[in-house]
């Protein structure tokens, strides 16, 4: 069982780069979502989504894109890379219903120079 | 908004000695859902425990136990026997019922010392 696969582990991008984050998962989980994790805040929810075509904003959505167009796939879009986007990101997803935890992937680690 | 504070940056502990994790949360619902998140230095999140806001017994699991004052808007993690393994950031972590989103605490960095 893989779990929550995310690539890649790491990325250095210039300002004003685009790039995609890939993240699948094969639990057949309903509910996908992308945080980013900085020092002193714990994790900030970005994007998120409950079901195929279906995606919200979370906390912290600016600069970032998300579609879902199957179960299994959530790609985070980085639009115009800027430095403040510098963080590692995580992808998780979970079982609808109420009160499950989340599975992790094991995160990517940005640096945007 | 729901909000979750864990006021320990840093907390460390002996080998075999038991240390508690503090976390309080604020919030307005009755239907809700608390975990604790271990990260090692791989940055894996693995979760550690869980306990239902509608539960009045603590949830353990194993070593790993929660002291859960719904009241108080406290939800403690106790580890016992503590291990060189146990170090790493520990995350609480809220969850409305019904709703898909987590919010987190800053997270508290536990060193073991042998």
């Amino acid at each position: 069982n893989a779990g929550v696969t995310q690539t890649p582990k790491f990325q250095v991008l210039k300002t004003g780069q685009s790039m995609t984050l890939q993240c699948a998962q094969d639990m057949n989980h309903e509910y996908m979502s992308w945080y980013r994790q900085d020092p002193g805040m714990g994790l900030r929810l970005i994007h998120y989504s409950v079901g195929a075509g279906i995606t919200d904003q979370g906390e912290v959505p600016n600069g970032y894109n998300v579609s879902r167009s199957t179960t299994e796939d959530f790609p985070l879009r980085l639009l115009s890379a800027a430095p403040s986007q510098t963080s590692v990101y995580f992808c998780a997803s979970t079982r609808a219903g109420t009160g499950y935890g989340y599975t992790f992937g094991s995160g990517t680690r940005l640096t945007v120079v | 908004a729901q909000t979750v504070t864990q006021s320990q940056p840093e907390m460390s502990v002996q080998e075999a000695e038991t240390v508690t994790l503090s976390c309080t949360y604020d919030t307005s619902e009755s239907d809700y859902y608390l975990f604790w998140y271990k990260q090692p230095p791989s940055r894996q999140m693995i979760l550690v425990i869980r306990q239902e806001a509608y539960k009045q017994q603590n949830a353990t699991e194993n070593r790993f136990s929660v002291n859960f004052q719904k009241a108080a808007k406290s939800f403690s993690l106790k580890i016992s026997d503590s291990q060189l393994g146990d170090a790493a950031m520990y995350f609480c972590a809220y969850r409305s019922g019904g709703a898909q989103k987590l919010v987190f605490g800053q997270g508290t960095r536990l060193t073991i010392n042998p």
